[in-house]
């Protein structure tokens, strides 16, 4: 299967700790890249690989994976992680695709 | 730094072809995935499609009869055609650099590290 599965919508209180889930069958070959992307912005990866963070990403963000499902965590939600999240990953049939989750709202509260 | 510059034409009329460029500044052209991903209004992300430094392309293939990705290694960019265009088509188009790693052994790896800023297409009549 080539699809991601997200979650249409999570919230959060300020300051608590949130998961955000994407299913799907290529990640038991991928490990999931996650994007935030605010209102009229271009995505930003925040994380890639087994845990990775770009530069300049809190280190409140980490990602997981266990079989089909990853996760991306924000520790201590701030006002400034609302925005929507993707994930994405290859698609694992093998014609070389990438696939994208839905996408999740997160209301910081 | 690597950046992406993007340009192109915003409006369009259905049943015409949309044609954006991608340039890259400020780091190696090769190595890596370029890549077309679209956003529809309120709506989420669609990987339309890739190439790489040395012309192989990866076409999603909900649209792959209608596109063609090309690159201009001597000048670092690379482009996209969407042909026949529909108001379906109609979205925030961008551009970015894609890792892959394929895994041997364990999980691979994919991610788009650096983005364009966007280009808004219209199709109306």
């Amino acid at each position: 299967s080539s699809e991601l599965t997200q979650d249409p919508a999570v919230s959060v209180a300020l300051g608590q700790t949130v998961r955000i889930t994407c299913q799907g069958d290529s990640l038991r070959s991928y490990y999931a890249s996650w994007y935030q992307q605010k209102p009229g912005q271009a995505p930003v990866l925040v994380i890639y690989g087994k845990n990775n963070r770009p530069s300049g990403i809190p280190d409140r963000f980490s990602g997981s994976s266990s079989g089909n499902t990853a996760s991306l965590t924000i520790t201590g939600a701030q006002a400034e992680d609302e925005a929507d999240y993707y994930c994405n990953s290859r698609d694992s049939s093998g014609n070389h695709l990438g696939v994208f989750g839905g996408g999740t709202k997160l209301t910081v509260l | 730094q690597v950046q992406l510059q993007q340009w192109g034409a915003g409006l369009l009329k259905p049943s015409e072809t949309l044609s954006l460029t991608c340039a890259v500044y400020g780091g190696s052209f090769s190595g890596y995935y370029w890549s077309w991903i679209r956003q529809p209004p309120g709506k989420g992300l669609e990987w339309i499609g890739e190439i790489n430094h040395s012309g192989s392309t990866n076409y999603n293939p909900s649209l792959k009869s209608r596109v063609t990705i090309s690159v201009d290694t001597s000048k670092n960019q690379f482009s996209l055609k969407l042909s026949s265009v529909t108001a379906a088509d109609t979205a925030v188009y961008y551009c970015a650099r894609g890792n892959v790693d394929y895994g041997s052994g364990s999980l691979g790896y994919y991610y788009m590290d650096v983005w364009g800023k966007g280009t808004t297409v219209t199709v109306s009549s």
